[in-house]
């Protein structure tokens, strides 16, 4: 079953803007991470924090991670047309590595 | 960094037919292969976890029989679609893990697959 639950579902921002997307999820969690996704491709690591951990960086990406309210957010600073693309949570647990993907959030940065 | 190669691209074939999806990593070993189903404007949904060497673990509601996952090496794992239909027209996705997670997850680009 899908954990993660991405917000907003879709976000149109002008180029330059800044993109923030939220995820939450239910269960106790290893580690968050996130991945990006163009139309039709595979999925693009992006950045993993673990659930020890409250922000990280990452050039103009910045991750927070809240567990106590199982929450996670993906801001995307001074966007570009090229960082249009579908963002996904995956959230990590147990000795099985599975990942568990959010319904994710399609970004559209208009030039 | 680290590369997992997914063909075909694409693939079309016809109702009943069975069609195969490999999966390679091309440098690290990958000990643990994942395979996702992806519909369109969808999330991934796991549909098993194979581990090099031993049966594939399927999620709940994948039927077995349908999607074999063979994993007999440590670089490659391979799904085959058999008696395609129409319904299991999707966008089908693997990734790999090494056992020391140094990697993370490499996914591959996926496997658009079209039955008619």
């Amino acid at each position: 079953s899908q954990q993660g639950e991405e917000d907003p579902q879709a976000l149109s921002i002008q180029e330059g803007e800044n993109a923030t997307m939220n995820c939450s999820y239910k269960t106790s969690i290893n580690n968050l991470q996130w991945y990006r996704q163009n139309s039709g491709r595979g999925l693009v690591h992006l950045i993993l924090i673990r659930s020890n951990e409250r922000e990280k960086h990452s050039g103009r990406l910045r991750v927070t991670l809240d567990t106590s309210k199982k929450s996670s957010s993906l801001l995307i600073t001074a966007s570009r047309a090229a960082d249009t693309a579908s963002y996904f949570c995956a959230t990590g647990r147990g000795s099985n590595y599975k990942l568990t993907f959010g319904k994710g959030t399609l970004l559209t940065v208009n030039p | 960094g680290a590369v997992v190669s997914q063909h075909p691209s694409r693939v079309i074939c016809k109702s009943g037919t069975s069609v195969k999806i490999e999966c390679r990593s091309l440098d690290f070993q990958a000990t643990t292969m994942f395979w996702y189903r992806q519909f369109p404007k969808q999330s991934l949904m796991l549909m098993a976890t194979s581990n090099e060497g031993s049966k594939a673990t399927y999620e709940q509601g994948v039927e077995k029989d349908k999607f074999l996952i063979n994993h007999a090496s440590l670089t490659l794992s391979t799904l085959t679609v058999t008696s395609a239909h129409p319904e299991d027209s999707s966008f089908y996705i693997c990734s790999a893990r090494d056992s020391d997670g140094n990697y993370g997850y490499t996914f591959g680009s996926g496997t658009r697959l079209t039955v008619v």
